[in-house]
C-alpha cells in the first residue's frame, strides 16, 4: 500500500506526559499537512510543510505542540505535557506537486490519542 | 475554526433514495472539496470543484457550486449501505495551504 500512514495507530497516556507521532506521506508528495479532530467535528488545520520548510504554524494549538519534517519525507508531531483536551484523533495529510494537483489532499488513517 | 457548516447534521434514507447533503462557507474560496470518513477511519478525497465551476460529476456524485450564496451541496444518487459515513466540505482559499473543513453530515443508508 502506497498511502499515507501514521504511527501509532492508537496512543493512551498519562497527563503531563510527552507523546510523538509520525507520518509517513505518499512517496514524493511534497507537501505536508497535520490536523486535529475531535469527536462530532470535521478537522481543523495545524500546520503543514512544502518539502523540509515548515511554512504555516500560526494555528498550532500551543506552544506544547511541534511538528518537524527534517529531510523532507516523514514528519513528527510531538505534544509536550499533554492535557485532557489534547484527546483527538490527529490527522496527516499530504499533496503531490504539480500546478493544479497540489489541491487534493490525500489523508492518511490517523492516530487516536487519549489523554487519561 | 470551522469554516462553514453542513446541512443537516445527520441524514438518514433507505437503499436506493438519493441523499442531498449541503455546505455553506464564509469567505472566498480557489475551490471546494467533499470527503468522506467512515467511522474512526481517515478521510477519503471524492471530489474537487473549482471556484469558476458550477457543477461536476463523478460517478454516482454530483456536486454543485454557487459563489454567490457561498454554498455547495453533493448529491449521492441510488445509495447504498455502504455509503454510509460521515461527508464534510473542505474549502481551499489559497491553492493547497490548508483545507478548512465545515462539522460534516453522518448519513446513515439502511439496507
Amino acid at each position: 500500500d502506497t498511502g499515507v500512514s501514521q504511527n501509532p495507530r492508537h496512543k493512551i497516556t498519562k497527563r503531563g506526559q510527552n507523546v510523538t507521532f509520525r507520518c509517513d506521506p505518499i512517496s514524493e508528495h511534497n507537501r505536508l499537512y497535520w490536523y486535529r479532530q475531535t469527536l462530532g467535528q470535521g478537522p481543523e488545520f495545524l500546520t503543514y510543510f512544502q518539502n523540509e520548510a515548515q511554512l504555516e504554524k500560526s494555528r498550532l494549538l500551543s506552544d506544547r505542540f511541534s511538528a518537524e519534517r527534517p529531510k523532507g519525507s516523514f514528519s513528527t508531531l510531538e505534544i509536550q505535557r499533554t492535557e485532557q483536551g489534547d484527546s483527538a484523533m490527529y490527522l496527516c495529510a499530504s499533496s503531490p506537486r504539480g500546478r493544479g494537483q497540489q489541491e487534493t489532499q490525500y489523508f492518511g488513517p490517523g492516530t487516536r490519542l487519549l489523554v487519561l | 475554526s470551522q469554516q462553514g457548516e453542513e446541512d443537516p447534521q445527520a441524514l438518514s434514507i433507505q437503499e436506493g433514495e438519493n441523499a442531498t447533503m449541503n455546505c455553506s462557507y464564509k469567505t472566498s474560496i480557489n475551490n471546494l472539496q467533499w470527503y468522506r470518513q467512515n467511522s474512526g477511519r481517515g478521510l477519503v478525497h471524492l471530489i474537487l470543484i473549482r471556484s469558476n465551476e458550477r457543477e461536476k460529476h463523478s460517478g454516482r456524485l454530483r456536486v454543485t457550486l454557487d459563489t454567490s450564496k457561498k454554498s455547495s451541496s453533493l448529491l449521492i444518487t441510488a445509495s447504498r449501505a455502504a455509503d454510509t459515513a460521515s461527508y464534510f466540505c473542505a474549502t481551499d482559499n489559497n491553492a493547497g495551504n490548508m483545507l478548512t473543513f465545515g462539522g460534516g453530515t453522518r448519513l446513515m443508508v439502511k439496507p
